[in-house]
């Protein structure tokens, strides 16, 4: 299966860009990147995914590499409400095409 | 739209107890989920349901069984609770389970087993 890396935590003030990479280095042509995100005592929740082109929803941005070998999510401004772990997950046919395959993800701290 | 719900949403079990956790969804999907994840990991699959009438192991299925009762429910049963058991349960909910599918989850079930 091919795997995704992400830094254990990352910290950001409020009202500031927030960008959280994800490497994924064995990518195979089919997957597409996902993210998700758990808020604190909550299920996660579908924040944006995308295959090969930079990507905008009313959450988040998410732009990819040319070689689809690294991805970054950004946050345009953060607040103290996107503290949350911030999973990056591969779905294709190099992964279970059911399951969300999530890591232990990003843990995000926003300080005011 | 009440999305997933799950009941309850905390129990706590003695070793060897039975219990039945409850999923329901309300936005017609044809998927179906049970996800559990233990303090500091994150979530793996226990089973899921493609569709209404079928279920399939996912990555971590002994000690566990499930029902798809219908489109909208989908339960899951530990028949004799072990400590091992004790997590968080999601259950999520997702259109057809392609590879640009979102899944929904529910707000999860606490579960200590003692």
């Amino acid at each position: 299966d091919a795997k995704t890396t992400q830094p254990n935590s990352m910290e950001s003030n409020e009202e500031e860009p927030v960008h959280l990479p994800c490497n994924h280095s064995t990518i195979s042509g089919t997957d597409y990147i996902h993210w998700y995100r758990q808020l604190p005592s909550q299920g996660p929740e579908y924040v944006i995914h995308g295959l090969t082109s930079n990507v905008n929803n009313r959450m988040a941005s998410l732009a990819i590499a040319e070689d689809r070998k690294s991805s970054t999510l950004i946050l345009h401004r953060a607040t103290l409400r996107d503290a949350a772990v911030y999973y990056c997950i591969l779905r294709g046919n190099s992964n279970s095409g059911y399951a969300l395959n999530f890591g232990k993800g990003t843990s995000l701290l926003v300080t005011p | 739209n009440a999305g997933v719900t799950q009941t309850p949403k905390f129990q706590v079990l003695k070793t060897g107890q039975s219990m039945t956790l409850q999923c329901a969804q309300d936005m017609n999907h044809n998927s179906m989920y049970w996800y559990r994840q233990d303090p500091g990991m994150g979530l793996r699959l226990i089973y899921y349901s493609a569709s209404e009438g079928t279920t399939d192991k996912g990555e971590v299925p002994n000690g566990y069984n499930v029902s798809r009762l219908n489109k909208r429910e989908f339960s899951l049963r530990l028949e004799s609770a072990a400590p091992s058991q004790t997590s968080v349960y999601f259950c999520a909910s997702s259109e057809a389970g392609g590879f640009t599918d979102t899944q929904y989850f529910g707000p999860g079930t606490r579960l200590t087993v003692l």
